[in-house]
């Protein structure tokens, strides 16, 4: 079964709003997740580490006050794409790592989220 | 800067004929490889991982390879299926500092296995 569950899988909206994209961790409590970024037929680029109860680290490049993230329960993280423009259009995908992670323990991915700003 | 390379963009086997797909990094520093399986408009899927204190990692069908003085890195699929057509991501991890391993993804390379 699915280890991890995002939502909503599709959004479509206007230039300016903020989405919100939730990303849960069915099987365990999950410390660290991961949100990632795919343009088409390019790669998955990490943007940030979300850790539970303190702030999430950005990766280079990415704007923290443009994509939010709380990472507010051990089960539960998510993204805010804030004030967003058709070049944030892109397929966002989050993983999540188990609080006892080895190293050979893989991340788990969810299904991931279409966004498409109009 | 690409730190990991996959520059077959496709690749197309025949059913029950072999595929290899490759993988090229550059920093000797990445202490472990994944490699994952996708399909459109869906998550990764986890399929086989490496350490690079191995050379080889062998799971039913798929086999990893790690050549680390080359930096090169293959997974073998045999026989293949056409239910292996997906975008075949590779990966690679380093520590962080901490408890958490962060995954650097190659490009990808689209497999297709003909009927």
């Amino acid at each position: 079964g699915a280890v991890v569950s995002q939502h909503p899988s599709w959004v479509i909206c206007k230039s300016g709003t903020s989405v919100k994209i939730e990303c849960r961790s069915l099987d365990f409590q999950a410390t660290t997740m991961f949100w990632y970024r795919q343009f088409p037929k390019q790669s998955l680029m990490l943007m940030a580490t979300s850790n539970e109860g303190s702030k999430a680290t950005y990766e280079q490049g990415v704007e923290k006050d443009k994509f939010l993230i709380n990472h507010a329960s051990l089960t539960l993280s998510t993204l805010t794409v804030t004030s967003a423009h058709p070049e944030d259009s892109s397929f966002y995908i989050c993983s999540v790592t188990s609080p006892r992670a080895l190293l050979n323990q893989p991340q788990h991915f969810g299904d991931g989220t279409r966004l498409s700003i109009l | 800067d690409q730190q990991v390379k996959q520059n077959s963009p496709s690749l197309s086997v025949q059913e029950g004929r072999i595929s290899i797909l490759n993988c090229d990094y550059t920093n000797s520093m990445f202490d472990y490889f994944l490699w994952y399986k996708k399909y459109p408009a869906e998550g990764p899927t986890f399929l086989i991982s490496i350490s690079s204190i191995k050379d080889k990692n062998e799971d039913g069908r798929f086999t990893v390879f790690l050549n680390k003085s080359a930096k090169h890195l293959s997974l073998h699929i045999v026989p293949s299926q056409p239910g292996d057509s997906a975008v075949y991501f590779c990966a690679a991890s380093k520590k962080d500092g901490g408890a958490t391993n962060k995954l650097i993804f190659g490009t990808g390379t689209l497999l297709a296995v003909q009927p």
